[in-house]
Order: structure tokens, then sequence, then C-alpha cells
């Protein structure tokens, strides 16, 4: 089955730059879903479609695929952005179809 | 508004039942691919089931043969009925409407499931 590798945690400094990976075979060719889950709360769809943003989540909110990584990029981290962050894909050619990466803790120092 | 509510959790002892549902408005859950998605304590997400719109099912090989996935369509809500409970199945139960061209996912708030003696 297809297997999602993500950092366990990232830190950050206010202001700065954060950037969290999900490793996967040929993960350029799928699409990547990446989610915000805050303790105690459900996930929270930040990017989807690799680089898309819903409505309501700030710019600072990027993302990126090719090759064997994508990326989610957080500028000007915020003490706000402190939380857990998952990325998915959808493996159409398999009836496990949903893949969530390993998830990663991003700390705001 | 297009809103998820599950509901139906609660403590359980290893090998009982419980039936988890999740009542959806805003939209129509049959026309949806609908998934349910756990979370153990501590621990990170893992997809359990899906049901397509056209009916077809799929789930997680660790709860395969003892979960089903269901619908009622004139009730709007998506089921998932957990028979044979283990300790491990002890989680937050999400249910999610699977959307857009890659199928990412909008979540409900959670339902905690316990299995204990």
């Amino acid at each position: 089955s297809y297997v999602l590798t993500q950092p366990p945690s990232v830190s950050v400094a206010p202001g700065q730059t954060a950037r969290i990976t999900c490793g996967g075979n040929n993960i350029g060719s799928k699409s990547v879903h990446w989610y915000q889950q805050k303790p105690g709360q459900a996930p929270v769809l930040v990017v989807y479609d690799d680089s898309d943003r819903p409505s309501g989540i700030p710019e600072r909110f990027s993302g990126s695929n090719s090759g064997n990584t994508a990326t989610l990029t957080i500028s000007r981290v915020e003490a706000g952005d402190e939380a857990d962050y998952y990325c998915q894909v959808w493996d159409s050619s398999s009836d496990h179809p949903y893949v969530f990466g390993t998830g990663t803790k991003v700390t705001v120092l | 508004e297009v809103q998820l509510v599950e509901s139906g959790g609660g403590l359980v002892q290893p090998g009982g039942s419980l039936r988890l549902s999740c009542a959806a408005s805003g939209f129509t859950v049959s026309s949806n691919y609908m998934s349910w998605v756990r979370q153990a304590p501590g621990k990170g997400l893992e997809w359990v089931s899906v049901i397509y719109s056209g009916g077809s099912t799929y789930y997680a090989d660790s709860v395969k043969g003892r979960f089903t996935i269901s619908r009622h369509n004139s009730k709007n809500t998506l089921y998932l009925q957990m028979n044979s409970l283990r300790a491990e199945d002890t989680a937050v139960y999400y249910c999610a409407r699977c959307l857009g061209s890659g199928w990412y996912l909008v979540w409900g708030q959670g339902t905690l499931v316990t299995v204990s003696s």
C-alpha cells in the first residue's frame, strides 16, 4: 500500500517560514491535500489539490508538489499556527483509497 | 449550511457492538462519497471506510469483516456499524464528505468510542 512520510516535528520562530514535507513514491503524480488539527478539534483543510486554498484560509498557507515530495509552506508564522499537520492523497488504484501522512507537529517558539 | 454531526459514541466492552451515526445537512449523502476516519488517543489519522455514491464500500484491513458502512437516504445519514470491538478500536471517529477531483475531506466534529472492560 502507498505510504506517506512526514517529519515528526518542525519548530519555527514567529514571523519565520515553516516548511512541512510529505514524501511518497512519485507523489507528484497525485493530488495532495493538507489538514491542520489543533488539540481537541477536528482536522481542517488548509490546502487541497497540491496548492489551492479553501475560502477563509490565509494566503500564508501554500503548497507545492513535485517528484517524490510535497511541501506545505506556512509564511510569517503566528502562534495560532501551532498544530498538527497531515498530508493526504487519494490512491485511485487501491481499495484502500485514502492515505494519510504520519503527521507533523509544528511548534512556534 | 453544510454540516456533519456524529453521534453514537460511548463506552463499550471488548467484543461488544456500537453504531455510529453521521447526520448531514446542506447536501445529499447518497450523491456523495462519504468516509469514516478515526484517531486513537495521541496518534495520527487512520482511514476506516468509504462508501461511494454508487454504493460500493471499502474498508481498512484493521476493521474489515467487523465494521459496516451504510447510509439511510431518507434520513440523509451515514452509519458505521462496529462489531467485535477491540481495545485498539478506541478512538475519535470522524465522518467526512469526500470532495473535488482529488477527493479531499470535509470533516464532522467527531465522536469518541472507548472499548474497555
